[in-house]
């Protein structure tokens, strides 16, 4: 069954250092998104990407943040400066139509900002 | 905006049933889903409703009422492995990623 992939799983950074988390998506999948679990909170939105352009960002996403398509199979979320708080689970999702109702995510890179 | 209101815990026993209801309020409504997440593991898709009623996939179903911004997972036979974080999700639109509720975590005790 295909499946989300995602890498590094977990990682370790020191605070105000830059991070790359990659994804590879489903492949026939044409939208994918990021989103962030706090440990024990909610699952949180931070981006969708359709058409190589980002199609929908929250709050959280903000200029500390980018994501980019630099092939045809990754999809990366950079984290510039990173901060305490953004200690969290990323996790990489795909879907084959908008709306998605139904997501796929991958298992996750955990980041650990020290 | 969204909001989605779950419960955050509920216990039951192995071999029960157990529902777990989920309200929200939305600026937009395409339909419900519902994840399952395992301690340190990804969600995963369990059931969308984007009508009215019950949808049935095995041990698990999934009720919508539109009208009532409503909706429920409703797991039979419960298992151990079910022990789990339950989330609702709003798709807002045709276009709008999920929004997730704050999950539900179900421990199944013997």
């Amino acid at each position: 069954e295909p499946e989300v992939t995602q890498t590094p799983s977990h990682q370790v950074t020191q605070m105000g250092q830059e991070v790359i988390l990659r994804c590879v998506p489903i492949s026939n999948h044409l939208y994918f998104y990021w989103y962030r679990q706090i440990l024990g909170q909610k699952v949180e939105f931070l981006v969708s990407f359709y058409n190589n352009e980002i199609s929908e960002k929250s709050e959280i996403f903000d200029d500390q943040f980018s994501v980019e398509r630099p092939d045809g199979s990754n999809f990366t979320l950079k984290i510039r400066s990173t901060k305490l708080e953004d200690s969290a689970m990323y996790f990489c999702a795909s879907s084959a139509s908008a709306g998605g109702n139904t997501i796929y995510f991958g298992e996750g890179s955990w980041l650990t900002v020290v | 905006g969204q909001s989605l209101e779950q419960p955050s815990e509920v216990t039951a026993v192995e071999g029960a049933i157990v529902q777990i209801n989920c309200t929200y309020q939305t600026s937009g409504f395409y339909g419900l889903s519902w994840y399952q997440q395992h301690d340190g593991g990804a969600p995963t898709f369990l059931s969308y409703n984007a009508l009215d009623g019950l949808e049935e996939t095995g041990r698990f179903s999934s009720f919508l009422s539109r009208s009532d911004s409503y909706g429920y997972l409703l797991l039979q036979e419960l298992q151990m492995k079910d022990s789990a974080s339950y989330f609702c999700a709003v798709v807002p639109s045709g276009n709008t990623p999920l929004v997730f509720g704050k999950g539900t975590r179900l421990s199944v005790i013997a």
